[in-house]
């Protein structure tokens, strides 16, 4: 069951904060973050552990609560470069990571 | 260094032929290898992984197929094509019993006519 994203699409000025939600229905081993962009293959940004730790990476931090099944993605002071699709997907314990159908993101001048 | 190979990058097929897509991971021994389709302007949608040679798991039992003959060589395949196959195929790994990040190839982009 892949996990649901929130919202499906996104539009920001250069400068502008935006949150992405990743949610399932089943406990969660770990969280992973990456970004396509159009016509390539999606790039890893970041991976969360159960533990309910947040992360960072240059602007872009996520945060990951186990108990609720829930992780967020947190961008800050948006960039051009941001803009492309984002998805989250979720692991089980046996290897099987699977993804949610994605977050448009759009960053304007 | 490990990389990851996946070919053809693009193809055209007609309704009803077969499909081989190939992938292939060096620098590395017994990774998690999966196969993920994108449909136009869609998510990623999981189709198999493996664990281990002889080991798939089949997410989509619709008609594709996949065969892992070799520790770090991924097919998937399909006897007759169906225009929903139509889509962006990518093959990606992982090192195995990690919860590391996915490592994907540069995709195969199939368009069934």
């Amino acid at each position: 069951q892949q996990p649901v994203q929130s919202p499906q699409a996104v539009i920001l000025r250069e400068g502008e904060d935006a949150v992405i939600n990743c949610s399932s229905s089943k406990a969660l081993y770990s969280v992973h973050w990456y970004r396509q962009k159009h016509g390539e293959a999606p790039v890893f940004l970041m991976i969360l552990l159960k533990g309910g730790e947040q992360k960072g990476h240059e602007k872009i931090s996520a945060s990951f609560n186990e108990k609720k099944q829930q992780s967020s993605l947190y961008l800050t002071a948006s960039q051009l470069s941001y803009s492309g699709t984002y998805f989250c997907g979720t692991e089980s314990p046996y290897g099987k990571l699977t993804f949610g159908q994605g977050t448009i993101l759009t960053v304007h001048p | 260094s490990q990389t990851i190979h996946q070919w053809p990058a693009t193809l055209v097929q007609p309704v009803g032929s077969p499909l081989s897509l190939e992938c292939t991971v060096e620098g590395t021994s017994n990774p998690n290898l999966y196969w993920y389709r994108q449909a136009a302007g869609r998510g990623l949608q999981l189709l198999f992984y493996s664990v281990g040679i002889g080991q798939i798991s089949s997410e989509v039992p619709q008609n594709l197929s996949a065969s892992r003959p070799q520790d770090r060589q991924f097919i998937l395949s399909s006897k007759k094509l169906l225009l929903s196959d139509s889509g962006f195929y990518l093959c990606a790994w992982r090192g195995s019993g990690e919860a590391g990040e996915l490592f994907f190839g540069e995709g195969s982009r199939l368009t069934v006519l």
